[in-house]
Protein backbone atom coordinates (compact mmCIF):
# COMPACT_ATOMS: atom_id res chain seq x y z
CA UNK A 1 0.00 0.00 0.00
CA UNK A 2 1.58 3.30 -1.10
CA UNK A 3 1.81 5.42 2.00
CA UNK A 4 3.61 8.09 3.96
CA UNK A 5 4.79 7.08 7.64
CA UNK A 6 5.17 9.33 10.42
CA UNK A 7 6.70 8.29 13.95
CA UNK A 8 5.84 8.85 16.34
CA UNK A 9 2.04 9.76 16.06
CA UNK A 10 1.93 11.65 19.52
CA UNK A 11 5.07 12.81 21.52
CA UNK A 12 5.18 14.68 24.73
CA UNK A 13 8.39 16.08 25.56
CA UNK A 14 10.10 18.96 28.08
CA UNK A 15 12.08 22.34 26.28
CA UNK A 16 15.48 21.35 25.06
CA UNK A 17 15.23 17.62 24.79
CA UNK A 18 16.53 16.80 21.45
CA UNK A 19 13.90 15.03 19.22
CA UNK A 20 13.59 13.60 15.88
CA UNK A 21 10.60 12.94 14.08
CA UNK A 22 10.63 10.37 11.04
CA UNK A 23 8.87 10.52 8.09
CA UNK A 24 9.25 7.67 5.55
CA UNK A 25 7.72 7.08 2.05
CA UNK A 26 6.99 3.66 0.15
CA UNK A 27 6.55 5.51 -3.49
CA UNK A 28 9.74 6.41 -4.54
CA UNK A 29 8.91 10.19 -4.65
CA UNK A 30 11.13 13.02 -5.00
CA UNK A 31 9.94 15.68 -2.85
CA UNK A 32 9.48 15.61 0.26
CA UNK A 33 8.19 18.20 2.52
CA UNK A 34 7.45 18.65 6.52
CA UNK A 35 4.69 21.25 7.60
CA UNK A 36 3.21 22.66 10.87
CA UNK A 37 -0.79 23.24 11.62
CA UNK A 38 -2.11 25.50 13.80
CA UNK A 39 -5.34 26.81 14.64
CA UNK A 40 -5.85 30.35 12.89
CA UNK A 41 -2.29 29.82 10.99
CA UNK A 42 -3.33 26.54 9.39
CA UNK A 43 -0.53 24.74 7.13
CA UNK A 44 3.25 26.10 7.29
CA UNK A 45 5.77 24.58 5.42
CA UNK A 46 8.64 24.19 7.26
CA UNK A 47 11.46 22.56 4.84
CA UNK A 48 11.24 20.59 2.07
CA UNK A 49 13.59 18.53 -0.13
CA UNK A 50 13.61 18.08 -4.09
CA UNK A 51 15.51 14.70 -3.99
CA UNK A 52 18.17 13.43 -2.13
CA UNK A 53 20.95 15.63 0.06
CA UNK A 54 18.77 18.30 -2.03
CA UNK A 55 17.04 20.53 1.23
CA UNK A 56 15.43 23.42 1.47
CA UNK A 57 13.87 26.27 3.63
CA UNK A 58 10.24 26.66 3.52
CA UNK A 59 8.19 29.63 5.34
CA UNK A 60 9.19 29.01 9.21
CA UNK A 61 12.30 26.66 9.36
CA UNK A 62 13.57 28.43 12.44
CA UNK A 63 14.13 25.89 15.75
CA UNK A 64 14.30 22.78 12.95
CA UNK A 65 16.67 20.50 10.96
CA UNK A 66 16.65 18.07 8.30
CA UNK A 67 18.19 15.34 6.43
CA UNK A 68 17.35 13.44 3.26
CA UNK A 69 20.33 10.61 3.25
CA UNK A 70 18.29 8.40 1.25
CA UNK A 71 14.76 9.25 -0.84
CA UNK A 72 12.52 7.37 1.02
CA UNK A 73 13.56 8.77 4.30
CA UNK A 74 12.95 12.39 5.43
CA UNK A 75 13.34 13.36 9.45
CA UNK A 76 12.48 16.71 10.84
CA UNK A 77 14.80 17.14 14.00
CA UNK A 78 14.15 19.86 16.92
CA UNK A 79 17.43 20.19 18.28
CA UNK A 80 16.26 22.29 21.42
CA UNK A 81 12.48 22.12 21.62
CA UNK A 82 10.87 24.82 23.31
CA UNK A 83 7.01 25.12 23.88
CA UNK A 84 6.16 27.80 20.81
CA UNK A 85 6.92 24.58 18.88
CA UNK A 86 3.96 22.54 20.40
CA UNK A 87 1.57 21.77 17.26
CA UNK A 88 0.71 19.03 14.51
CA UNK A 89 2.98 17.93 12.11
CA UNK A 90 2.52 16.74 9.12
CA UNK A 91 5.01 14.99 6.70
CA UNK A 92 4.01 14.96 2.56
CA UNK A 93 5.31 13.53 -0.63
CA UNK A 94 5.06 13.57 -4.28
CA UNK A 95 6.58 12.78 -7.39
CA UNK A 96 8.56 15.72 -8.41
CA UNK A 97 7.17 16.36 -12.08
CA UNK A 98 3.10 17.07 -12.86
CA UNK A 99 0.42 18.72 -10.98
CA UNK A 100 0.08 15.40 -8.61
CA UNK A 101 -1.61 15.33 -5.77
CA UNK A 102 0.79 15.14 -2.59
CA UNK A 103 0.47 12.56 0.24
CA UNK A 104 0.24 13.27 4.04
CA UNK A 105 1.42 10.77 6.55
CA UNK A 106 -1.21 10.83 9.43
CA UNK A 107 0.59 13.52 11.31
CA UNK A 108 2.54 14.19 14.58
CA UNK A 109 1.23 15.59 17.51
CA UNK A 110 3.65 17.42 19.53
CA UNK A 111 3.61 18.54 22.72
CA UNK A 112 6.60 20.06 24.84
CA UNK A 113 6.31 21.45 28.09
CA UNK B 1 -1.82 40.48 3.54
CA UNK B 2 -1.99 36.97 4.01
CA UNK B 3 -0.54 34.83 0.58
CA UNK B 4 -3.58 32.96 0.52
CA UNK B 5 -7.26 33.93 2.16
CA UNK B 6 -9.86 31.56 3.16
CA UNK B 7 -12.99 32.39 5.45
CA UNK B 8 -12.65 29.66 7.87
CA UNK B 9 -16.50 29.70 8.47
CA UNK B 10 -18.23 27.57 9.63
CA UNK B 11 -20.60 27.27 6.69
CA UNK B 12 -23.71 25.06 8.21
CA UNK B 13 -25.63 24.29 5.24
CA UNK B 14 -28.48 21.48 5.25
CA UNK B 15 -28.33 18.31 3.27
CA UNK B 16 -28.75 19.12 -0.64
CA UNK B 17 -27.77 22.53 -0.63
CA UNK B 18 -25.32 23.80 -2.79
CA UNK B 19 -22.65 25.71 -1.38
CA UNK B 20 -19.35 27.58 -2.67
CA UNK B 21 -15.90 28.65 -1.24
CA UNK B 22 -13.88 30.90 -2.96
CA UNK B 23 -10.24 31.71 -1.75
CA UNK B 24 -8.09 34.52 -2.70
CA UNK B 25 -4.09 34.42 -3.74
CA UNK B 26 -1.89 37.42 -3.19
CA UNK B 27 1.06 36.15 -5.77
CA UNK B 28 0.26 36.82 -9.71
CA UNK B 29 3.49 34.38 -10.40
CA UNK B 30 1.43 30.98 -8.79
CA UNK B 31 0.88 28.22 -11.22
CA UNK B 32 -0.70 25.59 -9.26
CA UNK B 33 -3.99 25.80 -7.55
CA UNK B 34 -5.35 22.39 -5.68
CA UNK B 35 -8.63 22.23 -2.82
CA UNK B 36 -7.49 19.43 -0.24
CA UNK B 37 -10.06 18.11 2.31
CA UNK B 38 -9.26 17.65 5.89
CA UNK B 39 -11.25 15.42 8.29
CA UNK B 40 -11.02 16.66 12.57
CA UNK B 41 -7.15 16.21 13.05
CA UNK B 42 -6.62 13.84 10.01
CA UNK B 43 -4.19 14.54 7.20
CA UNK B 44 -4.58 16.54 3.86
CA UNK B 45 -5.98 14.50 1.24
CA UNK B 46 -6.40 16.15 -2.08
CA UNK B 47 -9.98 16.84 -3.12
CA UNK B 48 -9.44 18.32 -6.65
CA UNK B 49 -6.76 20.47 -8.77
CA UNK B 50 -8.08 23.15 -10.46
CA UNK B 51 -7.41 23.89 -14.24
CA UNK B 52 -7.76 27.61 -15.93
CA UNK B 53 -10.83 26.21 -17.88
CA UNK B 54 -12.54 25.15 -15.00
CA UNK B 55 -13.51 21.51 -13.69
CA UNK B 56 -15.45 19.07 -12.62
CA UNK B 57 -15.55 16.05 -10.38
CA UNK B 58 -19.17 14.60 -9.64
CA UNK B 59 -21.06 17.46 -7.12
CA UNK B 60 -17.96 19.30 -6.96
CA UNK B 61 -17.14 22.31 -9.49
CA UNK B 62 -13.60 24.12 -9.21
CA UNK B 63 -13.30 28.00 -11.06
CA UNK B 64 -9.62 29.90 -11.19
CA UNK B 65 -10.15 33.61 -12.14
CA UNK B 66 -6.32 34.45 -12.73
CA UNK B 67 -7.28 37.86 -13.42
CA UNK B 68 -8.98 38.54 -9.88
CA UNK B 69 -6.76 35.83 -8.35
CA UNK B 70 -9.14 33.59 -6.97
CA UNK B 71 -10.25 30.15 -7.22
CA UNK B 72 -13.81 28.74 -5.86
CA UNK B 73 -15.44 25.40 -5.37
CA UNK B 74 -18.97 24.17 -5.67
CA UNK B 75 -20.81 21.75 -3.62
CA UNK B 76 -23.78 20.83 -5.07
CA UNK B 77 -25.98 18.44 -3.34
CA UNK B 78 -24.53 18.37 -0.29
CA UNK B 79 -24.36 15.48 1.59
CA UNK B 80 -23.25 14.57 5.81
CA UNK B 81 -20.03 12.64 4.91
CA UNK B 82 -18.81 16.61 3.44
CA UNK B 83 -18.88 18.15 6.48
CA UNK B 84 -14.94 18.84 6.28
CA UNK B 85 -12.27 21.77 6.28
CA UNK B 86 -11.46 22.45 2.84
CA UNK B 87 -7.99 24.12 1.96
CA UNK B 88 -6.73 26.16 -0.91
CA UNK B 89 -3.28 25.50 -1.68
CA UNK B 90 -1.39 27.55 -4.25
CA UNK B 91 1.99 26.63 -5.52
CA UNK B 92 4.44 28.98 -7.67
CA UNK B 93 5.14 25.49 -9.63
CA UNK B 94 3.47 22.13 -10.39
CA UNK B 95 6.96 20.48 -8.43
CA UNK B 96 5.23 22.32 -5.14
CA UNK B 97 8.78 23.80 -4.55
CA UNK B 98 6.93 27.25 -2.73
CA UNK B 99 3.61 26.16 -1.59
CA UNK B 100 1.20 27.64 0.73
CA UNK B 101 -2.00 26.55 2.09
CA UNK B 102 -5.26 28.49 3.40
CA UNK B 103 -6.26 28.20 6.99
CA UNK B 104 -9.52 26.20 5.44
CA UNK B 105 -12.58 26.79 5.14
CA UNK B 106 -15.08 24.15 8.02
CA UNK B 107 -18.24 22.94 6.61
CA UNK B 108 -21.22 21.38 8.29
CA UNK B 109 -23.82 20.03 6.78
CA UNK B 110 -26.74 19.62 8.64
CA UNK B 111 -29.59 16.91 8.48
Amino acid sequence: EAQVTQNPRYLITVTGKKLTVTCSQNMNHEYMSWYRQDPGLGLRQIYYSMNVEVTDKGDVPEGYKVSRKEKRNFPLILESPSPNQTSLYFCASKPLAGNTEAFFGQGTRLTVV
Amino acid sequence: RKEVEQDPGPFNVPEGATVAFNCTYSNSASQSFFWYRQDCRKEPKLLMSVYSSGNEDGRFTAQLNRASQYISLLIRDSKLSDSATYLCVVALSGGYQKVTFGIGTKLQVIP
